[in-house]
């Protein structure tokens, strides 16, 4: 199993709270991404990195923010949650082809 | 566009037959084509990764196989356990960006029943 580890794996929160998931690997790598997954839906890329201070937006868009102050750290932050943000998030991080999963955090916004 | 469609969307077997997962895609250029395992509530974890050149891999009681002409993957699973029941997600990667993007499947729910 990879050494990506997202907190918190739950989260329920009210409307209009401000809100940081948070995102970690000890692999090394370089490039990291954040992923949004609803059931039975295919994975959508929201933000990635390729190292540190360097951020894109994905393909679809977010109104999350994201920072890469290191390395190892790709935390991902709401502003202002609204129901419409409920998913579920799912960080990675890649090196070659290959890209390790973190186990996701289930956001509820209510 | 560039799609990866899966098929079927689920999919339900007896612990001990064997299934076949469908994938077929329409991205262009092509680079690579991954397998994915997702339990409920966890990451996906990678299964197999082929390039263009390769058209037969295994991972153990998986076998995964591409057609690049046809653009057209299957994946196998031999002798199904019940902790085989999961989301199966077909991903294929271009290689027109640095990011080697990547287009995800909806995925095939297997269950499999004791």
């Amino acid at each position: 199993e990879a050494d990506i580890y997202q907190t918190p794996r739950y989260l329920v929160i009210g409307t209009g709270k401000k809100i940081t998931l948070e995102c970690s690997q000890t692999m090394g790598h370089d490039k990291m991404y954040w992923y949004q997954q609803d059931p039975g839906m295919e994975l959508h890329l929201i933000h990635y990195s390729y190292g540190v201070n360097s951020t894109e937006k994905g393909d679809l868009s977010s109104e999350s923010t994201v920072s890469r102050i290191r390395t190892e750290h790709f935390p991902l932050t709401l502003e202002s949650a609204r129901p419409s943000h409920t998913s579920q998030y799912l960080c990675a991080s890649s090196e070659d082809y290959e890209q390790y999963f973190g186990p996701g955090t289930r956001l509820t916004v209510t | 566009k560039n799609q990866v469609e899966q098929s079927p969307q689920s999919l339900i077997i007896l612990e001990g037959k064997n299934c076949t997962l469908q994938c077929n895609y329409t991205v262009s250029p092509f680079s690579n084509l991954r397998w994915y395992k997702q339990d409920t509530g966890r990451g996906p974890v990678s299964l197999t990764i082929m390039t263009f050149s390769e058209n037969t891999k295994s991972n153990g009681r998986y076998t995964a196989t591409l057609d690049a002409d046809t653009k057209q993957s299957s994946l196998h699973i031999t002798a199904s356990q019940l902790s085989d029941s999961a989301s199966y997600i077909c991903v294929v990667s271009d290689r027109g960006s640095t990011l080697g993007r990547l287009y995800f499947g909806r995925g095939t729910q297997l269950t499999v029943w004791p």
